[in-house]
Order: structure tokens, then sequence, then C-alpha cells
């Protein structure tokens, strides 16, 4: 069966440019979120869709990240003037949400290198 | 930030024997759940516990959790050169959205 796909696997762009980053989800899971896992600071949250609701941007680190999720599917990250602090692997994970003991599933992620 | 700590941070065994890993935390938590992460891949989800239970099994594996000393340990049993991963806890709080906080990971070896 399709798991959370993500797209592109990876992506080398240059310092100041915009990066978007694609996400497609378990068809029927409600729940999306956005990670990222870097060497220094670990696995982090970034921002979590639910269904219609307004998402959760707590863990964006500033205000040069975005996301969208669009048709209650398909999301989709983006970086604009990029910065080689933000060279790190970015998880998304998608779950069937009823309530909050759900696992997550994960897709291979996005590896992104700033040059 | 990170909700807490893994210890071992890497571990080395031979296939055959057990291995634990421990995991701790610092705020209440709704569940508590172990990952798996193959190099260059996303995380496999493993086992999930929630705060009223204290232990759980799956195939090979065991977790529990001691919600009084904030930690959880998760063992393999038998291990094999195929479960060499690193291998992440992270809980879920009791807010709503149910995202995750993970440990520092423990990086595991399995020798044949």
């Amino acid at each position: 069966g399709a798991g959370v796909s993500q797209s592109p696997s990876n992506k080398v762009t240059e310092k100041g440019k915009d990066v978007e980053l694609r996400c497609d989800p378990i068809s029927g899971h409600t729940a999306l979120y956005w990670y990222r896992q870097s060497l220094g600071q670990g696995l982090e949250f970034l921002i979590y869709f639910q269904g219609n609701s307004a998402p959760d941007k707590s863990g964006l680190p500033s205000d040069r990240f975005s996301a969208e999720r669009t048709g209650g599917s398909v999301s989709t990250l983006t970086i604009q003037r990029t910065q080689q602090e933000d060279s790190a692997v970015y998880l998304c994970a998608s779950s069937a949400y009823t309530g909050g003991s759900q696992p997550q599933h994960f897709g291979d992620g996005t590896r992104l290198s700033i040059l | 930030s990170q909700q807490g700590e893994e210890d071992p941070q890497a571990l080395s065994i031979q296939e055959g024997e057990n291995a634990t890993m421990n995991c701790s935390y610092k705020t209440s938590i709704n569940n508590l759940q172990w990952y798996r992460q193959n190099s260059g891949r996303g995380l496999v989800h493993l086992i999930l516990i929630r705060s009223n239970e204290r232990e759980k099994h799956s195939g090979r594996l065991r977790v529990t959790l001691d919600t009084s000393k904030k930690s959880s340990s998760l063992l393999i049993t038998a291990s094999r050169a195929a479960d060499t991963a690193s291998y992440f806890c992270a809980t879920a709080s009791n807010n709503a959205g149910n995202m995750l906080t993970f440990g520092g990971g423990t990086r595991l070896m399995v020798k044949p």
C-alpha cells in the first residue's frame, strides 16, 4: 500500500533561494505533521495540520518558513531566502487522528543542502 | 527543543544478545512511542504505550513506562543484524495535536 511520499528526495540550492518541499500523506489521514532532523538539533516539530482547522505553527523557526495543505491532502513546506542553517532532513508524517493516541507514519524525507 | 535524553547514545552488541535502551522525558504525557530509523530513511513506528499502561509487548519488543520517574525502556530480545538502526523515543503531550517531541536517539549496531 502507499505510504507517505515526499519529494524531492534531495535538494541542493544556493543560499538566498526559495525552496518548496512536497508531502503526499496516506489517503484518509486527517493529521499531517512536518518535522526537521539535523545533526545539531535532532528531530524537531515544525507544523501540524488537522482537517480544516487552522494549523499549529508553533514549531516554525522563523517567518521564512511557511506551509500549506490544499484540499486536506497534499502539503507544501516553503522556505524563503534559505540560509545554511536550514540544511537538514525535512520529514513529513501523517496519522489517522482519532483524539490523540495514534502512531505517525513517516515519509523518507527531503535532504536539503544549502550551499 | 528535545523532550529528554536517551541512554545510551550508542550501543554495540552481538547477534542473539538483548538490547536495552532507555528514555527520560520532562513533562506530562498522553503517550510515549518508539520509532526506528534506518540510515537515510524515515522513521518507522514500533510501539505506542499510553500513560496509564506500564508494559507492552510486540514480538521481540518489550516497552516499559514509569510515569513517576518519567522514563521508559525499550528491550529488543534475541537481536539480529537487521535490527541495526537508530531508535528514538517520542512523547505526545496532553495538549491537542499529538505532535511528537523526540529524544536524541540510540544508535544500535548488531554484529553478526
